[in-house]
This record gives C-alpha cells, sequence and structure tokens, in this order.
C-alpha cells in the first residue's frame, strides 16, 4: 500500500521568497516520487521524479525535491518564488520499478503575492 | 515531444445522453493510457487503465458500462460516458506512457465535462 500526505491546502509566499511545499510520503516498498504542476483547466506538467537515483532531484523551473527516506518527506522548494508559479502542485507516488498505479496527494495551491 | 491532447476541451450535454472524449498521443505510440477523474479541489482519481487492442483494465468502483474505454491504435483512446448524469459533471484527464510504465506518463490537458 502507499499513500502520500500533503501539508497545506494552501500556501502562499511573496513574490522572491522561498517556496517550500511538503510532501510526505508512506509506502512498504522503496517508492518513486513525483512532484506535478496544474495550471487552471490544464493537465498535468511532470517537473520532477525520484526514482532511486541521487536523492536531491533537480527539475524544471528551478525546483527541486529531497528525497529523505528518515522521514519518509519529498519536499519540493524553490528558492525565490516567480508569479508564474502561482498553480497547483501534486506529490505522488508508485512503487519503484514504475509499473504500478501512481498515488497523488490532494494538492496544494500556491499563491505569489507581488 | 511526448505530446498528448484531448478533444474536446470542454463539453456541456443533456442528461441522459452520450459523451466521447479522444486522448491521442502527437508524437509517440502509447502502448498503454490511462483516464482520470478530477473532482473540483480534489486529487486525480484513476478511472482506468487501457492497452492497445486489448480492454480496459477498471479500478474499483468505476462502472465499466457507464465509461467505456476503447484503445484501437497505439494514438488514439477514447472514454465515452454513456447515458450522462449531473454527478458525471467533472475533469477528465488522459494520460499516456509505453508499455505500462506509470512512472512515464505524459498527460493531457483535460476535459470539462458538464452535464445539465
Amino acid at each position: 500500500a502507499q499513500s502520500v500526505t500533503q501539508l497545506g491546502s494552501h500556501v502562499s509566499v511573496s513574490e522572491g521568497a522561498l517556496v517550500l511545499l511538503r510532501c510526505n510520503y508512506s509506502s512498504s516498498v522503496p517508492p518513486y516520487l513525483f512532484w506535478y504542476v496544474q495550471y487552471p483547466n490544464q493537465g498535468l506538467q511532470l517537473l520532477l521524479k525520484y526514482t532511486s537515483a541521487a536523492t536531491l532531484v533537480k527539475g524544471i523551473n528551478g525546483f527541486e525535491a529531497e528525497f529523505k527516506k528518515s522521514e519518509t518527506s519529498f519536499h519540493l522548494t524553490k528558492p525565490s518564488a516567480h508569479m508564474s508559479d502561482a498553480a497547483e502542485y501534486f506529490c505522488a507516488v508508485t512503487p519503484s520499478g514504475g509499473y504500478q498505479k501512481v498515488t497523488f496527494g490532494t494538492g496544494t495551491k500556491l499563491q505569489v503575492i507581488p | 515531444g511526448a505530446v498528448v491532447s484531448q478533444h474536446p476541451s470542454r463539453v456541456i450535454c443533456k442528461s441522459g445522453t452520450s459523451v466521447k472524449i479522444e486522448c491521442r498521443s502527437l508524437d509517440f505510440q502509447a502502448t498503454t493510457m490511462f483516464w482520470y477523474r478530477q473532482f473540483p479541489k480534489q486529487s486525480l482519481m484513476l478511472m482506468a487503465t487501457s492497452n492497445e487492442g486489448s480492454k480496459a483494465t477498471y479500478e474499483q468502483g468505476v462502472e465499466k458500462d457507464k465509461f467505456l474505454i476503447n484503445h484501437a491504435s497505439l494514438t488514439l483512446s477514447t472514454l465515452t460516458v454513456t447515458s450522462a448524469h449531473p454527478e458525471d459533471s467533472s475533469f477528465y484527464i488522459c494520460s499516456a506512457s509505453l508499455a505500462g510504465r506509470y512512472n512515464e506518463q505524459f498527460f493531457g490537458p483535460g476535459t470539462r465535462l458538464t452535464v445539465l
């Protein structure tokens, strides 16, 4: 069984401030972990993914995430928020190997304040 | 590369009618396509997985006779919502991948279905 918990359904940051979106996972086997971004009325775009290689994963648009097994976390960060980062972000997990169902978190809506 | 399209982007229909949504992989051959449903302010729920040339595998609780999925070619899957009701109103998103690799899904832009 696997699950993902995203802490905070809404996060507000000022433009230029650090973005931190939290994700904790539960998995009975080594996981693959993902972060997706969704803009209004659009599908999901992959930001980054962890597939058991480097624990610090760099993605698109300046985002990165660190896999911490001891904390069962995969938090998403960006040093400086941009207005265009305002969107919904989903953390997701699947058992390693990638041939099983992906479980998505409930999402975090990021608001960037000018 | 790896572009997935959906058509239509929005559809409004009357209760009792059927609606077909198309999902196409534009620049790759998608052995596997997935259909998700997303309720407002909620996450994505996998409805079914379809492999080209075979019957779709539906998730528990999804009515296969109501949500008909056809994956007739390596670039096209269709979802038909039969006898639509207002509670079927939702955002439907498809994704496509190679050979069932869930960790390499490419998502379509979604279809907003409103049933009156």
